[in-house]
């Protein structure tokens, strides 16, 4: 099983349209929990940590349920410009501190 | 601020030669500096972690005597793939975590090196 698992889509929306994505984790002890942004060809780039209570930054909302290992994240009103690969990323303290793992990403697509 | 740069951004060579990458932290230093490869529609995974002045950590299955890394500064750590064949091929990226924020995760990304071995 992998560490962490996301649906891959693609998943193609239009602009204005609201979409979620999941991610599942298997270790129970990750500590910290990411979701990046790739774009074609490009390094990922941060988008936001992801905390137990939830936490909004404009149009994206992100929200961990750790007694069932998942993670999410919702973008509302999608932009042209918010067509990239989403990764979901967990660290792992202990001798794993700060390393990053991620999962394979889920590309969005979003058309006029 | 927190910027890193890599060097090259791509190179091809024949099989057989070694490639060198850079990876500096422009504005900051860098206790650790992490090494990724990605395959085409493949995710990240980590090669190597690296902190300075002291032997790089090899992720299970990377070879330490192909994939070579030094870190001698703060800001500089290098990865050299040795004798490169056609499957080494790939985006190589490199990030680093700033002294100051240590205690976090917060990993900052270079922007990637695309390897084309012929």
């Amino acid at each position: 099983r992998k560490e962490v698992e996301q649906d891959p889509g693609p998943f193609n929306v239009p602009e204005g349209a609201t979409v979620a994505f999941n991610c599942t984790y298997s270790n129970s002890a990750s500590q910290s929990f990411f979701w990046y942004r790739q774009d074609c060809r490009k390094e990922p780039k941060l988008l936001m940590s992801v905390y137990s209570s939830g936490n909004e930054d404009g149009r994206f909302t992100a929200q961990l349920n750790r007694a069932s290992q998942y993670i999410s994240l919702l973008i509302r009103d999608s932009k042209l410009s918010d067509s990239a690969t989403y990764l979901c990323v967990v660290t792992t303290g202990g001798t794993s501190y700060g390393k990053l793992t991620f999962g394979q990403g889920t590309i969005l697509t979003v058309h006029p | 601020g927190a910027v890193v740069s890599q060097h090259p951004s791509r190179v091809i060579c024949k099989s057989g030669t070694s490639v060198k990458i850079e990876c500096r932290s422009l504005d900051f230093q860098a206790t650790t500096m992490f090494w990724y490869r990605q395959f085409p529609k493949q995710s990240l995974m980590l090669m190597a972690t690296s902190n300075e002045g002291s032997k790089a950590t090899y992720e299970q299955g990377v070879e330490k005597d192909k994939f070579l890394i030094n870190h001698a500064s703060l800001t500089l750590s290098t990865l050299t793939v040795t004798s490169a064949h056609p499957e080494d091929s790939s985006f190589y990226i490199c990030s680093a975590r700033d002294l100051r924020t240590s205690g976090t995760d917060t990993q900052y990304f270079g922007p990637g090196t695309r390897l084309t071995v012929l």
